[in-house]
């Protein structure tokens, strides 16, 4: 079975522009979360959805947003980029509450 | 605040040693616990998970590790690292069962001498 995949690999942006991150979840998996890795640091949790709904935001401004669709594929959009969103971001997918989540590899996003 | 400590940020051992990695959590009730590997520019893979019952729970990759409430921790252990163990390990906790919000530590990074 193919694992969390994530999509595109690498991202340059500039400030001030937009972008969109996607993440396809494990076959069978409802519940979709991301998080942003800065450098040097542990993963920070952005977005849980579950059965297309959010069910969980972590400290981050209104700039980021996310949403889920009916096959369980998630975006997670980030608007006026700033240096600082330069981050690994990650996604995760689980089936059930009591099931650990599973990692796809990220999306390198760096802002000049 | 809840919060996750690894008080090691970086470890070196040499190949064949024991290994320990600290991992402490602040937070009243016992939360689901975890610990992942990351290797450079990849994301994070599963090594072991605590829910409840057995402290000591083992994983993948020969490692283990035991919970101990009296001292709310999650050390992760092997008895013989390999160089392929090389990589950043990071302890994360679900504080509320069922959130789906893990938590995660800053990391500690392990380097293996041959």
């Amino acid at each position: 079975d193919a694992g969390v995949t994530q999509s595109p690999t690498h991202l340059i942006k500039t400030r001030g522009q937009h972008v969109t991150l996607r993440c396809s979840p494990i076959s069978g998996h409802k519940s979709v979360s991301w998080y942003q890795q800065v450098l040097g640091q542990g993963p920070q949790f952005i977005f849980q959805y579950y059965e297309k709904e959010e069910r969980g935001r972590g400290n981050f401004p209104d700039r980021f947003s996310a949403r889920q669709f009916p096959n369980y594929s998630s975006e997670l959009n980030v608007n006026a980029l700033l240096l600082g969103d330069s981050a690994l971001y990650l996604c995760a997918s689980s089936q059930y509450s009591n099931q650990p989540q599973h990692f796809g590899d990220g999306t390198r996003l760096s802002i000049l | 605040a809840q919060s996750v400590t690894q008080p090691d940020i970086h470890i070196t051992v040499s190949e064949g040693a024991s290994l320990e990695l600290r991992c402490n959590y602040s937070y009243g009730a016992t939360p689901y616990l975890f610990w992942y590997v990351q290797s450079p520019g990849q994301g994070l893979q599963l090594l072991l998970k605590y829910f409840s019952g057995d402290t000591l729970v083992q994983g993948i990759k020969g490692f283990e590790a035991e919970f101990k409430r009296s001292q709310s921790s999650f050390n992760l252990r092997k008895p013989s690292v390999h160089w392929s163990d090389a990589a950043e390990y990071f302890c994360a906790v679900e504080l509320r069962a069922g959130s789906y919000q893990l938590t995660f530590g800053k990391g500690t990074k392990l380097s293996v001498i041959p």
